[in-house]
């Protein structure tokens, strides 16, 4: 089983719509967890943290779910903008192992 | 503020030659990271460094690849001799302390014939 695993899609949605990805991880320990957002041919950055009691940061909300190991990613009104791939990033029990997903392409359709 | 900085942008080489990628992270963070990112994956750890000491390259294919970071701050990644599998993107990322926020570079993308 890999540490950290997503659903590697793609999915495909229209704009406007509300899409949500998952992403397990196999280490009840890890300490931190994080979205990271990577454009074709680009280097990935940061797009939100997960904290415990989950976040919104404008359309985007991030949820963490300890008892299942998994955290999500939930776009509300998405938009052409938004198409990219999303990498889950789950921080270890050592602050030292980073362990990133690999990765769901979304794409928006006009 | 500068971002991190890496070179070559693109490289492409036949099999059993050697290539180097250079990195110079944003100035201030004592943690340096080199990441292989293949194709329709994600990014894979080869090494970290805190300052110029190495915390982890237990992903590191010690035969042929070697990264030093010698004075603290900028850092060289090297494949010798390069097999066709090691075409990827080789990203490095930097972060103040070890923890939060990754920032990465643009990347250095390999291509092995």
């Amino acid at each position: 089983r890999k540490e950290v695993e997503q659903d590697p899609g793609p999915f495909n949605v229209p704009e406007g719509a509300t899409v949500a990805f998952n992403c397990t991880y196999s280490n009840s320990a890890s300490q931190s967890f994080f979205w990271y957002r990577q454009d074709c041919r680009k280097e990935p950055k940061l797009l939100m943290s997960v904290y415990s009691s989950g976040n919104e940061d404008g359309r985007f909300t991030a949820q963490l779910n300890r008892a299942s190991q998994y955290i999500s990613l939930l776009i509300r009104d998405s938009k052409l903008s938004d198409s990219a791939t999303y990498l889950c990033v789950v921080w270890g029990s050592s602050a030292s192992k980073i362990i990133f997903g690999s990765g769901t392409r979304l794409s928006i359709r006009p | 503020e500068a971002g991190v900085a890496q070179s070559p942008r693109y490289k492409i080489i036949e099999k059993r030659q050697s290539v180097a990628f250079w990195c110079n992270p944003i100035s201030g963070h004592a943690t340096l990271y080199w990441y292989q990112q293949i194709l329709g994956q994600g990014p894979k750890l080869l090494i970290q460094f805190q300052n110029n000491g190495v915390v982890d390259d237990s992903q590191l294919p010690k035969d042929r690849f070697s990264a030093e970071r010698l004075k603290g701050v900028d850092s060289t990644l090297k494949i010798q001799p390069a097999k066709l599998e090691d075409s990827a993107v080789y990203l490095c990322a930097s972060t103040p302390q070890g923890t939060g926020e990754l920032f990465f570079g643009e990347g250095s993308r390999l291509t092995v014939l």
